[in-house]
């Protein structure tokens, strides 16, 4: 079946510093690819749709210049935190289209962000 | 506009009890997909089930039942005789076709106790 892989799991960094996280798709293309966030008990937020070639479509009250997208090719999404900050902190899960109508959806397992 | 409601925030129950985690949907759209994740404290997100709109047929998987019901906008999820490993987060979400955006509910915690 079709199969997300997110990378890294986890990563501690310091405020200030960037953090780049991969989202690929790996036995199917994805031209649209989504990003959430999830903040400790609460639910998962759509942070943005990524979509290969164009620019990123984000959702109201998302910081595009902080959340930075790059959808370079149809198997890879990219999330770049830039200057992080502890209210970054957050788990950070993406998702691909696989353009199936039978199974529309693919997760990664997640990436735990902890800025110090 | 879209939406998922979950009501309920927490559940606890002992062990091998039945219990119910309800989901009501708003959506104009004709087209559309529920879903129903578990998301154990690992984090990683578990794929449950998916029921599209034109489906109504309800659903029975080991111990785990969904009733769909259109005309009331429910997706609810049964687990029948719970065991401390159902312990998790359960979201419901909806994805439509029009905005092609998942959309999830605010989960419901669910604790089972042996």
């Amino acid at each position: 079946g079709a199969v997300v892989s997110q990378h890294p799991s986890w990563v501690i960094c310091k405020s200030g510093t960037s953090v780049k996280i991969e989202c690929r798709s790996l036995d199917f293309q994805a031209t649209t690819m989504f990003w959430y966030r999830q903040f400790p008990k609460q639910s998962l937020m759509l942070m943005a749709t990524s979509n290969e070639g164009s620019k990123a479509t984000y959702e109201q009250g998302v910081e595009k210049d902080k959340f930075l997208i790059n959808h370079a090719s149809l198997t890879l999404s990219t999330l770049t935190v830039t200057s992080a900050h502890p209210e970054d902190s957050s788990f950070y899960i993406c998702s691909a289209l696989t353009g199936q109508r039978n199974s529309p959806l693919h997760f990664g397992n997640g990436t735990r962000l902890t800025v110090t | 506009a879209q939406k998922v409601t979950q009501a309920q925030t927490e559940i606890s129950v002992v062990e091998k009890e039945d219990v119910t985690l309800d989901c009501v949907y708003e959506t104009r759209d004709t087209t559309y997909y529920l879903f129903w994740y578990k998301q154990p404290p690992s984090g990683e997100l578990v794929f449950l089930i998916r029921r599209n709109s034109f489906d109504e047929q309800n659903e029975i998987s080991g111990r785990y039942s969904w009733n769909f019901q259109k005309s009331t906008s429910s997706f609810n999820f049964t687990i029948t005789a719970s065991q401390v490993v159902d312990s998790a987060v359960y979201f419901c979400a909806l994805f439509s076709y029009n905005t092609d955006k998942l959309i999830f509910g605010t989960g419901t915690r669910l604790q089972v106790f042996p």
